[in-house]
Formats: structure tokens, C-alpha cells, sequence
């Protein structure tokens, strides 16, 4: 089974803060993806990636920054927390034929 | 464009009630469908899945036939228990070149009442 592990279920920072959140897959898949959860708005992409080292913006990149350098691992960064960051953040895989995608349990961030 | 598009919720049912959860799409081509399933304070899982126009997806019940003429994939279950209780997401792959990406609805929270 595929497995996608994100490093904390639940954070809380203060404004201004530099927060990374880890996202780590273990089978050797090459897309990944960050996206938050709000109500009201379902899932919104936020950044993903299609080979280390490379990224491209999703829809509300804005305040946000990702690392690839390794393939299993992408990593979110708020560069300066804001309390409109506060949300769930789901990391996603997509692979196999046909593709499908495959989620972490989330982390569910507090900006205070 | 790529869209997906379901039906607000919340939707509140009494256990053992029959379940349709609309979801239409929009496309070029014939892209997999899926409906993702998230259960309270857990990440997003595959539910059922359907690669081709006339396909059905099946599992725990819960089934979605993939309709290229009126482009939808409704989910229906026939008799609903409160462990259904969860949101479910709607969602299509978009693939450009060889790079794949999945496309989800907003999402449809479902309550079941005992």
C-alpha cells in the first residue's frame, strides 16, 4: 500500500512565524501535491511538484514556498504565518495506471 | 475547462435511507472519475474509481456509474449506515503530457441519523 505520512496532525503557531510541513511517500511516485481544506471551499491546490527539484504554483500559491529535494519528500513552507493560514493541509501522491490520487492524514495548522 | 462539479451539502439522512450524491464533469476526452471518501479528522481515501465511459465503480455498498452523455457520476448507496457519515469528494484526472493531476469537487458533508 501506498503510504503518505505528514510529520504533525496538529500544529499551532504565532503570526510571523516560519512553519514547514513535511510530506514524505514511500513508493518511488514522482507527483506530489500540497493543497488546504476549508469549508466552503474544498480542496484548493496550493503548490505541486512532478520531479525533484521542481515545482510549479497551484491556484492560491500566495504566501507559500515548497522544496523537492528529494523525491520522496516535499515539504510546505509558510515563509511568515498568517491567521488566514490557519486550515487543514493535505498532502497528495498521484501514480499507478490510471493515475490516483493517494493522501496523508492531514495537519490541521493554527495560526495564533 | 476542468471542472467537477457536486452537490452542497450538508445532507442529513435516517440510517437505511437510499443515498444520491449528484457529481457532473466537464472534459475533453474521457478522463478517470473518482469519488474520494474523508472520514472526521482523517486524510482523503479512494472509494470507488471508473476509467471509461459505461464503467461502474463499486466498494462498502456504494456505487457511481460513469455517464459520458449527461458527463456525471452520481454516488448512490442503497441503504445508508452512520458509519457513512463523512465528507465525500468528487474528482477527475487531468493529465498534460505525462503529468497527472486530480481535479476535486467542494466536497459534500453527509450526516446519518440512528
Amino acid at each position: 500500500d501506498v503510504k503518505v505520512t505528514q510529520s504533525s496532525r496538529y500544529l499551532v503557531k504565532r503570526t510571523g512565524e516560519k512553519v514547514f510541513l513535511e510530506c514524505v511517500q514511500d513508493m518511488d511516485h514522482e507527483n506530489m501535491f500540497w493543497y488546504r481544506q476549508d469549508p466552503g471551499l474544498g480542496l484548493r491546490l496550493i503548490y505541486f511538484s512532478y520531479d525533484v527539484k521542481m515545482k510549479e504554483k497551484g491556484d492560491i500559491p500566495e504566501g507559500y514556498s515548497v522544496s523537492r529535494e528529494k523525491k520522496e519528500r516535499f515539504s510546505l513552507i509558510l515563509e511568515s504565518a498568517s491567521t488566514n493560514q490557519t486550515s487543514m493541509y493535505l498532502c497528495a501522491t498521484t501514480g499507478g495506471n490510471p493515475s490516483e490520487a493517494f493522501f496523508g492524514q492531514g495537519t490541521r495548522l493554527t495560526v495564533v | 475547462g476542468n471542472s467537477v462539479t457536486q452537490m452542497e451539502g450538508p445532507v442529513t439522512l435516517s440510517e437505511e435511507a437510499f443515498l444520491t450524491i449528484n457529481c457532473t464533469y466537464t472534459a475533453t476526452g474521457y478522463p478517470s472519475l473518482f469519488w474520494y471518501v474523508q472520514y472526521p479528522g482523517e486524510g482523503l481515501q479512494l472509494l470507488l474509481k471508473a476509467t471509461k465511459a459505461d464503467d461502474k465503480g463499486s466498494n462498502k455498498g456504494f456505487e457511481a456509474t460513469y455517464r459520458k452523455e449527461t458527463t456525471s457520476f452520481h454516488l448512490e448507496k442503497g441503504s445508508v449506515q452512520v458509519s457513512d457519515s463523512a465528507v465525500y469528494f468528487c474528482a477527475r484526472a487531468v493529465t498534460v503530457n505525462r503529468d497527472d493531476k486530480i481535479i476535486f469537487g467542494k466536497g459534500t458533508r453527509l450526516h446519518i441519523l440512528p
